[in-house]
């Protein structure tokens, strides 16, 4: 099925280890995000790359980095994990165009991370 | 820069009463306006959207929502709520912008 796949779907951490959560999109999307999603707060945004070739901070980029592999891959590293980045974490993608934000993203079903 | 506010972080509906979640945004330019549904341990999926045209849109699963650009508001509604209709469910702004900005969510619970 056409969509946004993220993996792993769990994880657990010990406190400083590194991981890469994975994400690809098959639906030839210009635009690509990743969002933390804790309770009460809504999303918020950590990196995105509005093309193949940028990244860009969102609001919560600490702790984090991000590479924009090639237009269908977009990876998040956490290089020394803290109990704080427990979180569920969701990729998205957006084919923006011209009209940036018109269009809304597609999201992938989540990585839930726990850091203990 | 752009917000969201949504009201009331829990609303419980009875089965077949209306449902309706409340919506405030703030943006310096003409927005892009989503709603977004999320069932438990899953993704978010688009339920509607308003970008120009029709200020009442109308969505999948029966919902609408109407733009109403003088109180800053984009409510969501659903004329007779369904067990199916448990979720949580943000609102999200874009202002011309590649990011979106969501609200803090609002979690719906049918009563049988």
């Amino acid at each position: 099925n056409a969509g946004v796949t993220q993996t792993p779907k769990f994880q657990v951490l010990k406190t400083g280890q590194s991981m890469t959560l994975q994400c690809a999109q098959d639906m030839n999307h210009n635009s690509m995000y990743w969002y933390r999603q804790d309770p009460g707060m809504g999303l918020r945004l950590i990196y995105y790359s509005a093309s193949e070739g940028t990244t860009d901070k969102g609001e919560v980029p600490n702790g984090y980095n991000v590479s924009r592999l090639n237009k269908r891959e977009f990876s998040l590293r956490l290089e020394s994990a803290a109990p704080s980045q427990t979180s569920v974490y969701f990729c998205a993608s957006s084919s923006q165009g011209l009209q940036p934000g018109k269009y809304g993203y597609t999201f992938g079903s989540g990585t839930r991370l726990t850091v203990v | 820069a752009q917000s969201v506010t949504q009201l009331g972080s829990h609303v419980s509906v009875s089965e077949g009463a209306l449902v309706l979640l409340r919506c405030n945004y703030s943006s310096s330019v003409p927005p892009y306006l989503f709603w977004y549904v999320q069932y438990p341990n899953q993704g978010l999926q688009l339920l509607l959207k308003y970008t120009t045209g029709a200020t009442l849109v109308k969505g999948i699963n029966g919902f609408e929502a109407e733009f109403k650009k003088s109180e800053t508001s984009f409510h969501l509604t659903k004329p007779s709520a369904h067990m199916s209709d448990a979720a949580e469910y943000f609102c999200a702004v874009s202002s011309n912008d590649y990011k979106l900005s969501f609200g803090a969510g609002t979690t719906v619970t049918v009563r049988a």
